[in-house]
């Protein structure tokens, strides 16, 4: 089936430390994202990316790190400067970026300690 | 069925109803929308979207209705089901970012 994994669907780290979060596609979707969710919120922009070897600050990318080495893969990786990063993290994938509708995968709880 | 007028974070409508949900955007520069649905735990779903150069589209039970007079969005779902309860995004594209709004939590009633 083609779709978008994240993994794990729950992580646990301590304070301090570096978390990578993985999201892979099998659309052959150009563009791909990262958002975060607190509860009972909506849904803001961490990265994008429209291309391989590409990627574009969102709203809140500070603390944040993103790589676009391949065309597939679009991982997160949530540093120490991060003062919040208990959140839930939606990957999204589209085939184009524009005029097109994101496709989801099913998140990324974190929690840190 | 149940209509608000202005964007509320919560919707109580009785099975068999139709749900009116809606949405104020912000940028006048936004040319394409999008309506989500999100069950607990899991990823966004698509629903429908639409393109600035429409006013209104339909799909299977919804509607998206667009006026960008008053930068204003609206979902309506006929007949509501059981398993139409969840929250509602609405998001708005301007060139590559898509911007969510804050939601609205539909409850069905049996």
């Amino acid at each position: 089936d083609g779709g978008i994994t994240q993994s794990p669907k729950y992580l646990f780290r301590k304070e301090g430390q570096n978390v990578t979060l993985s999201c892979e596609q099998n659309l052959n979707h150009d563009a791909m994202y990262w958002y975060r969710q607190d509860p009972g919120q909506g849904l803001r922009l961490i990265y994008y990316s429209q291309i391989v070897n590409d990627f574009q600050k969102g709203d809140i990318a500070e603390g944040y790190s993103v790589s676009r080495e391949k065309k597939e893969s679009f991982p997160l990786t949530v540093t120490s400067a991060q003062k919040n990063p208990t959140a839930f993290y939606l990957c999204a994938s589209s085939p184009t970026g524009v005029n097109s509708p994101l496709h989801f995968g099913n998140g990324t709880r974190l929690t840190v300690t | 069925g149940e209509s608000v007028g202005l964007h509320l974070p919560t919707l109580s409508v009785q099975e068999g109803d139709n749900s009116i949900i809606n949405c104020a955007y912000s940028n006048s520069a936004s040319d394409y929308f999008i309506w989500y649905k999100q069950e607990s735990g899991k990823g966004p779903q698509f629903i429908i979207d639409i393109r600035s150069n429409m006013d209104k589209r339909q799909g299977q039970r919804v509607t998206v209705l667009l006026n960008k007079t008053v930068k204003h969005l609206s979902l309506q779902i006929a007949a509501t089901q059981p398993g139409d309860s969840a929250v509602y995004f609405c998001a708005e594209q301007v060139d590559y970012k898509l911007s969510f709004g804050a939601g609205t939590t539909v409850t069905v009633r049996a």
